[in-house]
């Protein structure tokens, strides 16, 4: 069973650049989720795909996009970074969509943002 | 929207003591609460989850109350062992309407003195 992977693992932009971080869903997962932790705080939720849709949305701007493939990997596509973007994105992917269970956490992607 | 507050930010308990974190929510539609731990550098992973229809839960030494009517869940570790020290986050689940989202505390850093 191949688990939740990201990339990349690091990465160093500067203010108003637009960056795409990835993330491979575990095998017969569906469902995609994303986490924006800054340091020392909880994940906030960002978004969630079900099935190439989006079903779920916290309270980020519009320039926090993504995107969920038939394969059920997903991109997560910030444009116009602030500095403030500054943080630990996490992936996780679950089975239910609407019912969630268990999410499976990726390692993450660390964003600098300068 | 959903606000999920959790009580202590840190715990330092003597191994072998007791650990309680509490949590709670302001979303009655909130119906499924998990609790993950984080150990440094890692990812979060799923410790203990209950959903609304049901008032407490337990696995080993770790168990979960959830009182809806109050709108708070807590997180109950006994016999707390070295391993056990790292930063935990409840969270609740909110399905209202069609927009799902999962909110985050921000983290108990619970430290078992040997």
């Amino acid at each position: 069973e191949t688990g939740v992977t990201q990339s990349p693992t690091h990465l160093i932009k500067t203010r108003g650049q637009q960056v795409t971080l990835r993330c491979s869903s575990q095998s017969g997962h569906n469902t995609v989720s994303w986490y924006q932790q800054a340091l020392g705080q909880g994940p906030q939720f960002i978004f969630q795909y079900y099935r190439e849709e989006e079903n779920g949305r916290g309270n980020f701007p519009p320039r926090f996009s993504g995107l969920q493939f038939p394969n059920y990997s997903s991109e997560l596509n910030v444009n116009a970074l602030e500095l403030d973007d500054s943080a630990l994105y996490l992936c996780a992917s679950s089975f239910g969509g609407e019912y969630t269970g268990e999410l499976f956490f990726g390692e993450g992607s660390r964003l600098t943002v300068l | 929207g959903e606000n999920v507050e959790q009580h202590p930010s840190t715990l330092s308990v003597q191994e072998g003591d007791s650990a309680v974190i509490k949590c709670t929510y302001s979303d009655s539609a909130s119906n499924y609460f998990p609790w993950y731990k984080q150990e440094l550098g890692k990812r979060p992973q799923l410790i203990i989850d209950i959903r609304s229809n049901v008032g407490e839960k337990k696995d080993q030494r770790i168990a979960v109350t959830l009182n809806k009517t109050a709108k708070h869940f807590s997180l109950h570790i006994t016999e707390t062992q070295p391993e056990d020290s790292a930063v935990y986050f409840c969270a609740a689940w909110n399905s209202g309407g069609s927009n799902y989202k999962l909110t985050f505390g921000k983290g108990t850093l619970l430290t078992v003195n040997p």
